[in-house]
């Protein structure tokens, strides 16, 4: 199965800071199936991309996403209250789908 | 509106049988594959497994022997069994609906399932 590794465990930052979250496969994602969620306390997983860098509907574009092979990265260019949570990726290019361990972003 | 809920006993004893049920309203679950993914503390996200309306599944090897996932098109609804439950099956269960191959959305609130006697 592949294995995603999400870098940093926590990012500590203020609103209106940029943020860049990382995410590597153990192995190639086949045809840049990755995605992002957005999880915050007492919440199911809300999806935030999908293909690498298509936002789901309603996301704002402050969110953005990138990568290809085993290497990808969410980026929220200007963080909002509301965008402090914990965020996954998840690969859907095998089975089993897997996703990584989550990147918490705090307020700093 | 796409929406789902899931259902079942929030407590079950070590060996038994642990089973959910995930009410679909807003679109015919046969449109789309549906899924189960668990999410505890100590392993983080994990996708149980999916199943699309005729009756065509795919599971999570790690679980693969006692996971069964089933559709009923009359009801709408979904179904997860997972046999021979310990306490490291505790975890807050979602099902959730599979798009484009494998992506999530939307999902379930989720249900804490607790496995003690």
């Amino acid at each position: 199965e592949i294995v995603l590794t999400q870098s940093p465990g926590i990012l500590s930052l203020s609103p209106g800071e940029g943020a860049t979250l990382s995410c590597r496969a153990s192995q190639s994602v086949s045809s840049g199936f990755l995605a992002w969620y957005q999880q915050k306390p007492g919440q199911a997983p809300r999806l935030l991309i999908y293909g690498v860098f298509s936002r789901a509907t309603g996301i704002p574009d402050r969110f953005s996403g990138s990568g290809s092979g085993t290497d990808f990265t969410l980026t929220i260019s200007r963080l909002e209250p509301e965008d402090f949570a914990v965020y996954y990726c998840q690969q859907y290019g095998s089975s089993p789908r897997t996703f990584g361990q989550g990147t918490k972003v705090e307020i700093k | 509106q796409v929406q789902l809920q899931e259902s079942g006993p929030g407590l079950v004893k070590p060996s038994e049988t642990l089973s959910l049920t995930c009410t679909v309203s807003g679109v015919s679950i046969s449109s789309s594959y549906w899924s189960w993914i668990r999410q505890s503390p100590g392993k983080g996200l994990e996708w149980i497994g999916n199943v699309f309306h005729s009756g065509s599944t795919n599971y999570n090897p790690s679980l693969k022997s006692r996971v069964t996932i089933s559709a009923d098109t009359s009801k709408n609804q979904f179904s997860l069994e997972l046999t021979s439950v310990t306490a490291a099956d505790t975890a807050v269960y979602y099902c959730t609906r599979a798009k484009g191959g494998g992506w999530f959305d939307p999902w379930g609130q989720g249900t804490l399932v607790t496995v003690s006697s």
